[in-house]
């Protein structure tokens, strides 16, 4: 069975810094992995998704991941956070179904 | 851009009652889902419905719930007799196709079920 694991449970940045939120997955063949963000009282919204195209995904609002088989991870990246981006980050791996991770929630600070 | 609509926004019901849960799913789409986020948890998957019947359900998914798709544009999830722990905010998605090749599932806004 496919899995995805979120290591932090939270992250916080400063404005204008790096964003980082680490995941790793779990699958026997080759994954569609993606991420989805959820803010305060809204819906989930895709941000990226791998299909096994190439490895380094770009997705909406500046945010990218690169899909490492090696590390079996899925990292997403952004390179200089904004207050908007504070959220919740949900890694995903797709069995058909989706299979959520259990979320990061990033805080940004000015 | 078109888009999943869920109704109603935020239900409150008593133990033992029936919900039925909305969903407009997005108008060219075949398959559809119901998933769950129980407050401070992960989002978990409860059905996938394709071609009038059920293609995949979760344990979760026990014969207290049901779904319907009972015209051409709605998409319905009945919890028979709701019971405290069914208090979580319910997803509605819709995919134009299924499969691991990444078909995008879109998101509805999601409906809070609080069961007092």
């Amino acid at each position: 069975a496919q899995s995805v694991t979120q290591l932090d449970s939270h992250v916080s940045v400063s404005e204008g810094t790096p964003v980082l939120l680490r995941c790793n997955y779990s699958s026997s063949y080759s994954p569609s992995l993606f991420w989805y963000v959820q803010h305060p009282n809204k819906g989930l919204q895709l941000l990226l998704k791998y299909t096994s195209a190439a490895t380094l995904v770009k997705g909406i609002n500046g945010f990218e991941a690169e899909f490492k088989k090696s590390e079996t991870s899925f990292h997403l990246t952004k390179p200089s956070a904004h207050m908007s981006d504070a959220a919740e980050y949900f890694c995903v791996v797709s069995e058909y179904k989706l299979i959520f991770g259990t979320g990061t929630r990033l805080q940004v600070f000015p | 851009e078109p888009e999943v609509t869920q109704t109603p926004s935020h239900q409150v019901t008593q133990m033992g009652q029936e919900v039925i849960l909305r969903c407009v799913p997005i108008s060219n789409h075949l398959y559809f889902y119901w998933y769950r986020q129980i407050l401070g948890q992960k989002v978990e998957f409860l059905v996938s419905f394709y071609n009038n019947e059920i293609s995949e359900k979760s344990e979760i998914f026990d014969d207290q719930f049901s779904v319907e798709r009972p015209d051409g544009s709605n998409f319905t999830l009945k919890i028979r007799s709701t019971k405290l722990e069914d208090s979580a905010m319910y997803f509605c998605a819709s995919s134009e196709a299924s499969g691991r090749e990444s078909y995008e599932q879109y998101f509805g806004p999601g409906t809070r079920l609080t069961v007092t």
